[in-house]
């Protein structure tokens, strides 16, 4: 059974970078058929996609935010990391990071969601 | 960018009622579309992917049709555990994009 945990701080200042950490279990992190990413929901709004990557570091973002969006991927610790800079308001959202199985464009695995707050 | 447009955006309905939800894309996007009902607090769930094919697990009132730039979700009888947001999600472009989403209300 695949599971997704989404871990980071929950307070982050504006003009600062958010950081946070996917650890992934039973998801074979590892293999090149996953590709991995990271979909955020602001309070009583839909559903963002932000990026997703790979774990030979293939990288894909979505261009409203490819300026400010990092992502890597640690596999030895089944990890994978979303940094957005230049933080504000507008980026105050719940953070999920999720699986694209096969690299088919859906998401099949769902973390329980990190709730991210942009606030000085 | 590909928009997806959802309709309606609320939909009251009973137990028992055939519900039909529509996602409409800007542009073709082949079969390449998934659906996901949320309830509130929760995670995203997978139902329908590549247009019409359930996801494992799903109940199978659940069913997913269309093509090109058309798409329907239809439960074709609802239970009380389907009142939730339904979403579309089209995975044509690298620039995946999800419909503002449709709510599912008891009438």
């Amino acid at each position: 059974q695949v599971q997704l945990l989404e871990s980071g701080p929950g307070l982050v200042k504006p003009s600062q970078t958010l950081a946070l950490t996917c650890t992934v279990s039973g998801g074979f992190i590892s293999s090149v058929s996953n590709y991995w990413s990271w979909v955020r929901q602001p309070a009583g709004k839909g559903l963002e996609f932000v990026g997703r990557m790979s774990a030979n570091g293939y990288t894909s973002y979505n261009p409203s935010l490819k300026s400010r969006v990092t992502m890597s991927v640690d596999t030895s610790k089944d990890q994978f990391y979303l940094k957005l800079s230049s933080v504000t308001a507008a980026d105050t959202a719940v953070y999920y990071c999720a699986r694209d199985p096969q690299i088919a464009g859906f998401f099949d695995y769902w973390g329980r969601g990190a709730l991210v707050t942009v606030s000085s | 960018d590909i928009q997806m447009t959802q309709s309606p955006s609320t939909l009251s309905a009973s137990i028992g009622d055939r519900v039909t939800i529509t996602c409409r894309a800007s542009q073709s996007i082949s079969g390449l579309l998934a659906w996901y009902q949320q309830k509130p607090g929760k995670v995203p769930k997978l139902l329908i992917y590549k247009a019409s094919s359930l996801e494992s697990g799903v109940p199978s009132r659940f069913s997913g049709s269309g093509s090109g730039t058309e798409f329907t979700l239809t439960i074709s009888s609802l239970q009380p555990d389907d009142f939730a947001t339904y979403y579309c999600q089209q995975y044509s472009n690298y620039l995946y994009t999800f419909g503002q989403g449709t709510k599912l209300e008891i009438k």
